[in-house]
């Protein structure tokens, strides 16, 4: 399978801290994007970034790419209870055309 | 620009029978694509539809169809539902995706129960 990995699968922070959540996945990709998911609803684009570049920084995101490890990580600055939800990362792999491939998802819980 | 639009929101079907959802893509989005997801199985790539034209499929059995229209609105079919095929059921739409690199832009899902 081509899907990708999150990690952790469960976070459980604070409110005011950061949160980190990582992906890895399998293949050459052209780009990577994370999606925000709450409860069971639809999914948020969040933030894209090409296999040509490493960082990518979006109000309270960063996000990183090592293309090298076949990595991503999502970084959230100063968590608000808001945040709560699941973040997927999707991949799209050279030569699939819009063929997407998500990871399991981690859910972060923000604590009030 | 309004989003992307799902009907029905929500379903209950019985096993056997057949089910049709709808998805409006974002205006001047050419690329739809389904995505299935399931608690176990997460989120699953369906098909992807670009000009009418079936561009991508994922490893879902034949039950699972699609077809888009002229105005790049899509529809897909599930026939002989069971109760496997419980999930919510996600369109994303993109300007052209020929070459991967665009953003999709999610509904809000069509949630299907089987019973």
């Amino acid at each position: 399978s081509q899907q990708g990995e999150e990690d952790p699968q469960a976070l459980s922070i604070q409110e005011g801290e950061n949160a980190t959540m990582n992906c890895s996945y399998k293949t050459s990709i052209n780009n990577l994007q994370w999606y925000r998911q709450n409860s069971g609803r639809g999914l948020v684009h969040l933030i894209l970034i090409r296999s040509n570049e490493r960082e990518k920084h979006s109000g309270r995101l960063r996000v990183t790419l090592d293309t090298s490890k076949k990595s991503s990580s999502l970084l959230i600055t100063a968590s608000r209870a808001a945040d709560t939800a699941s973040y997927f990362c999707a991949t799209a792999p050279k030569n699939t055309g819009n063929q997407f491939y998500f990871g399991t998802g981690t859910s972060l819980t923000v604590i009030p | 620009k309004a989003g992307v639009t799902q009907t029905p929101r929500y379903l209950i079907k019985t096993r056997g029978q057949q089910v049709t959802l709808s998805c409006s893509p974002i205006s001047g989005h050419r690329s739809v694509s389904w995505y299935q997801q399931t608690p176990g199985q997460g989120l699953q790539f369906l098909f992807e539809y670009f000009s009418e034209t079936q561009r991508n499929k994922g490893n879902f059995p034949g039950r699972f169809s699609g077809r888009q229209f002229s105005n790049s609105r899509s529809e897909m079919n599930v026939s002989t539902l069971e109760l496997g095929d419980s999930a919510l059921y996600l369109c994303a739409s993109s300007l052209d995706a020929a070459s991967s690199r665009e953003t999709q832009y999610f509904g809000p899902g069509t949630r299907l129960l089987v019973l």
